[in-house]
């Protein structure tokens, strides 16, 4: 099957730093991908989806400021939190699709547990 | 928001006893996924049934769909311990483009 690779799992940084979070397609080529923030034993809400070549497209109430997506190549995404607070703290998972298909399941990556102090 | 809200929010069974976890959406959709959620980590994904679709079987895995009532079920049989885990549906609605919408999933624990 198709695997998605997360990194890093996890990450603790100070108030007002930067963190950037890593998500790959290892085994083929996505065109899309979706980033998700999940809090404890809650559901996973997209935050935004990552299109290779332009610009993401950012669900309501999310700050595209705060979370810069880029997405350069057809294997690699990036969500950089940027002066990150301790609010930001969350479990943050990309996920992907398969090439041409529009709908059906998603691949996701392990996840990444960011801890801000 | 999130479209979709399951039923029960907690579930906890013996080994070998079934389990259902219940599904229900507001819109009209293209296909309903169900995922699994190890604690801490990523998602995987169960099975998908598509909107023309009733009942779809996966091994011990058994998915319904009524479209009428936008509702679907997810039945584990002949559970094991180490089905313990977070269960999410996730709707692929018509007006959405590609994007999947989660549910706000069902924590299964079974017992030994």
């Amino acid at each position: 099957g198709a695997v998605v690779s997360q990194h890093p799992s996890r990450v603790i940084c100070k108030s007002g730093t930067s963190v950037k979070i890593e998500c790959r397609s290892l085994d083929f080529q996505a065109t899309t991908m979706f980033w998700y923030r999940q809090f404890p034993k809650q559901s996973l809400m997209l935050m935004a989806t990552s299109n290779e070549g332009s610009k993401a497209t950012y669900e309501q109430g999310v700050e595209k400021d705060k979370f810069l997506i880029n997405h350069a190549s057809l294997t690699l995404s990036t969500l950089t939190v940027t002066s990150a607070h301790p609010e930001d703290s969350s479990f943050y998972i990309c996920s992907a699709r398969l090439p041409g298909r529009s709908s059906g399941e998603l691949f996701f990556g392990e996840g990444s547990r960011l801890t801000v102090l | 928001s999130q479209q979709g809200e399951e039923d029960p929010q907690a579930l906890s069974i013996q080994e070998g006893e079934n389990a259902t976890m219940n599904c229900s959406y507001k819109t009209s959709i293209n296909n309903l996924q169900w995922y699994r959620q190890n604690s801490g980590r990523g998602l995987v994904h169960l099975i998908l049934i598509r909107s023309n679709e009733r009942e779809k079987h996966s091994g011990r895995l058994r998915v319904t769909l009524d479209t009428s009532k936008k509702s679907s079920s997810l039945l584990i049989t002949a559970s094991r311990a180490a089905d313990t885990a977070s269960y999410f549906c996730a709707t692929d609605e018509e007006t959405s483009g590609s994007r999947l919408t989660f549910g706000e999933g069902t924590q299964l624990t079974v017992n030994p």
